[in-house]
């Protein structure tokens, strides 16, 4: 059963801590993408990678760290140096190629308490 | 700089009546399209995506878009709404990067509602 698989589903954090989510995909896709959703503001890209050991910076990348060690994984730190990061992480890959749609995990929402 | 617009935040229709949710998109070269519906807290899924073949698009559950290069624009149509229908709706551009790879952009969003 190919897919995208984001964990946790939910997740609580405590001011100053970092946390890491998770995204694994069996869709032997090369690119991956982690995106921040925000009420009214639509998908923001933080990170992105196209091959294994290979990342670039996205639109919102302050305060978040990724690795790209395996190709089916790519983890997203949120660090304490990110200063809102209530929001809902969305993880993506996409075939790559002439295939640019991307499909996306069901989501990890973080909250900071 | 490719970008789309979504012009209605918010779209509410009767179950059984037409669903016409509206986006227009600004690009330097022809543009690679999307589609994708969101159900609460859940993922994105791709409706449909438009490449440059025909400029009618049809996706999944009933939805269609037309490309529409005079007027930029790519509205997501469908003949009859159905209560499963309710949603948010984000119509999305393929994004060329320097040095290779693709960013896709996103609108900001339509929240479709489906009311009996």
């Amino acid at each position: 059963d190919g897919g995208i698989t984001q964990s946790p589903k939910y997740l609580f954090r405590k001011e100053g801590q970092n946390v890491t989510l998770s995204c694994e995909q069996n869709l032997n896709h090369d690119a991956m993408y982690w995106y921040r959703q925000d009420p009214g503001q639509g998908l923001r890209l933080i990170y992105y990678s196209q091959i294994v050991n290979d990342f670039q910076k996205g639109d919102i990348a302050e305060g978040y760290s990724v690795s790209r060690e395996k190709k089916e994984s790519f983890p997203l730190t949120v660090t304490s140096a990110q200063k809102n990061p209530t929001a809902f992480y969305l993880c993506a890959s996409s075939p790559g190629l002439s295939r640019y749609e991307q499909f996306f995990g069901p989501g990890t929402r973080l909250t900071v308490l | 700089a490719q970008s789309v617009t979504q012009l209605d935040s918010h779209v509410s229709v009767s179950e059984g009546t037409p669903v016409l949710l509206r986006c227009n998109y600004s690009s330097s070269y022809s543009p690679s399209l999307f589609w994708y519906v969101q159900h609460p807290n859940k993922g994105l899924q791709l409706l449909l995506k438009y490449t440059s073949a025909a400029t009618l698009v049809k996706g999944i559950n009933g939805f269609e878009a037309e490309f529409k290069k005079s007027e930029t624009s790519f509205h997501l149509t469908k003949p009859s709404a159905h209560m499963s229908d309710a949603a948010e709706y984000f119509c999305v551009v393929r994004l060329r990067l320097t040095g290779g790879g693709n960013k896709l952009t996103f609108g900001t969003g339509t929240q479709l509602k489906v009311e009996l």
